[in-house]
Parts: structure tokens; C-alpha cells; sequence
């Protein structure tokens, strides 16, 4: 059964910095893309972040580009987000997603249960 | 990077079919055969409906079909259940390892 267990969100202050994780059992790791995908309270949803199998091919929505960045091992099965220099509209629902196949193309098949970041002084 | 349009709401009766849509540009929707679809249930992670267009994932019942036609994107849900109640979201492709996710259409069963 495929897993996806994030960790690391946090109430967090404008401007600090913040690493998300995720923890992925139950399949091969390095064979699919993974995603970051976050939801404001109340809104709707917004792809923040992509990676290929092997880190060779990363993207980035334009709201976070210079300011986060997406990481995975793949001796740990994990996935991580650092996130610097964070904003009141980074506030969100942190999804850990899994792209089918090992490219950067969405078609996102399996989500965590997110973890929340709240960034407020 | 701008996000695809999707109606705000929809509705149906139960039996009913109702399609909803997602335009997007020649960059996105018009460009790559990626579009997918999640249904998102209130407090519940998003569930893939449709991927690549028009393919369903396993489990995923024949009821939901998907297509496109230039930069739109289209979900057609047939024989309307209670449990299609939920919010759906359509994505995309982008070019360049981006993804663009629509606004999202909260389709109500009447």
C-alpha cells in the first residue's frame, strides 16, 4: 500500500525558514516524480513544486520559485521542501503527492494527508 | 503560469450527467496530452479521476470520462450519485516540469 506521511509543518514567522518532509513506503521511490501541492484554507489547489526521479528535472510554481526548494533521497524513500523567506500567503495545507512514471508531468495518483503551515507573527 | 479556468459550481440530479470544463492556453491544455482530474471531498486529500486526458485510473468507475478540444479540457460525470458531491479540479502540463491546477468547480447533486 502506497504511503505518503508529511511532517515538519509549523507556525511559523514572516520571513523565517521552514523544511517540510515526507516519508514514502509501500512502492519503488525512485521510480516516480514527486510533487508538492499545497491548499489555503478554503481555497483550491496549487502545484508548488515538482522533481524527477533522479533530481535531474525540478520546477517550481512562479509564487515560490527562489524561495523554496524540493529535494528528494532516494536510499531514505524521502522527499523534503525547504521553504525560506516565508510569507502570510504561504499559509496552506502541504501535500506530499506521487506523479505517475518518473517525469515531471502531473498526473498526481497518490496524497498524503498534509501538513499545515501557518505563517503569522 | 496562470492557473486554468473552471466554472465555480455545477449541479445535477441524481441520474443526470453533468460536464464540467477547464480552459487553459495553447501553452498548457492545447499543448500536452497531461490534463488529469481530482475529486476532493471536504476535509478528505484529493483522489485522481482521470489522467492523460481520458484514462481512468483503476477503481475509478466508467461514469467519469474525460476530453479536450483545443486549450478546454472537459469532465463528464454520468448517472449522478450522491457521492459526486465534492469539489473537482482540473491540471495540467505546463511545459518546462510546471503544473497548473484550475480553481475548481464544486459540483452539487440535487
Amino acid at each position: 500500500e502506497v504511503q505518503l506521511v508529511e511532517s515538519g509543518g509549523a507556525l511559523v514567522q514572516p520571513g523565517r525558514s521552514l523544511r517540510l518532509s515526507c516519508a514514502a513506503s509501500g512502492f519503488s521511490f525512485d521510480a516516480n516524480a514527486m510533487h508538492w501541492v499545497r491548499q489555503a484554507p478554503g481555497k483550491g489547489l496549487e502545484w508548488v513544486s515538482g522533481i524527477n526521479w533522479n533530481s535531474g528535472s525540478i520546477g517550481y510554481a512562479d509564487s515560490v520559485k527562489g524561495r523554496f526548494t524540493i529535494s528528494r533521497d532516494n536510499a531514505k524513500s524521502s522527499l523534503y521542501l525547504q521553504m525560506n523567506s516565508l510569507r502570510a500567503e504561504d499559509t496552506a495545507l502541504y501535500y506530499c503527492t506521487r506523479g505517475m512514471g518518473q517525469l515531471v508531468r502531473g498526473r498526481i495518483d497518490y496524497w498524503g494527508q498534509g501538513t499545515l503551515v501557518t505563517v503569522s507573527s | 503560469q496562470s492557473a486554468l479556468t473552471q466554472p465555480p459550481s455545477a449541479s445535477g440530479s441524481p441520474g443526470q450527467s453533468v460536464t464540467i470544463s477547464c480552459t487553459g492556453t495553447s501553452s498548457d491544455i492545447g499543448a500536452y496530452n497531461y490534463v488529469s482530474w481530482y475529486r476532493q471531498h471536504p476535509g478528505k486529500a484529493p483522489k485522481l479521476m482521470i489522467y492523460e486526458v481520458n484514462k481512468r485510473p483503476s477503481g475509478v468507475p466508467d461514469r467519469f470520462s474525460g476530453s479536450t478540444s483545443g486549450n478546454t479540457a472537459s469532465l463528464t460525470v454520468s448517472g449522478l450519485q450522491a457521492e459526486d458531491e465534492a469539489d473537482y479540479y482540473c491540471s495540467s502540463y505546463a511545459g518546462s516540469n510546471s503544473v497548473v491546477f484550475g480553481g475548481g468547480t464544486k459540483l452539487t447533486v440535487l
